[in-house]
């Protein structure tokens, strides 16, 4: 199975603060990767597929980059809406494996 | 409204079984690819099981495999987790989610999960 290394495990930032999460898998995954921000009580929701495909709905201050192995998601100004914990996921191929989560604390 | 609501949760004791639905609405489900996703208790996301559209192929963690069944009747709109030999590591929240419309196993929808608590 692909193993996906997510970094840092806990962030705390300000808001308005430009934040970057890294994921890591542990071979190729060509631009199969999706990220998900989970709030406490609530389902995962889908940010970026592709990679760096924004879903409809997310605001644009949340991008994403990257191919191969290493992905990053980045939100460019914090909001208080955006203090939640993140996840990546890659769908390269079964059995499809997520990121063991960062969360994203209020400094 | 694109919807979907799982149910069948429940406090069974270790060596058990369970069977888990979730209910389909506001968009064609029989397109699509679905999924099982669980979360354990302050825990991160662990894919459980798919299943394509149309029913002819199966996917399943290996930590599932051979006790865990995944199915789905198109004609009801239902995604059903037949869960068998439970264990206490199986205690978790349970989400369905489906496929995104484009290639590929992202989910764009989750229902709100039900519950599986594997305890004596």
């Amino acid at each position: 199975d692909i193993q996906m290394t997510q970094f840092p495990s806990t962030l705390s930032a300000s808001v308005g603060d430009r934040v970057t999460i890294t994921c890591r898998a542990s071979q190729s995954i060509s631009g199969w990767l999706a990220w998900y921000q989970q709030k406490p009580g609530k389902a995962p929701k889908l940010l970026i597929y592709e990679a760096s495909n924004l879903e409809s709905g997310v605001p644009s201050r949340f991008s994403g980059s990257g191919s191969g192995t290493d992905f990053t998601l980045t939100i460019s100004s914090l909001q208080p809406d955006d203090f939640a914990t993140y996840y990546c996921q890659q769908y390269n191929s079964y059995s499809l494996t997520f990121g063991g989560g960062t969360k994203v604390e209020i400094k | 409204e694109v919807q979907l609501l799982e149910s069948g949760g429940g406090l069974i004791q270790p060596g058990g079984s369970l069977r888990l639905s979730c209910a389909a609405s506001g968009f064609t489900f029989s397109s699509y690819t679905m999924n099982w996703v669980r979360q354990a208790p302050g825990k991160g996301l662990e894919w459980v099981s798919a299943i394509s559209a149309g029913g002819g192929s199966t996917h399943y963690a290996d930590s599932v495999k051979g006790r865990f069944t995944i199915s789905r009747d198109d004609s009801k709109n239902t995604l059903h987790l037949q869960m068998n030999s439970l264990r206490a590591e199986d205690t978790a929240l349970y989400y369905c989610a489906k496929d995104v419309p484009t290639w590929g196993s992202a989910f764009d929808i989750w229902g709100r999960g039900t519950m599986v608590t594997v305890s004596s």
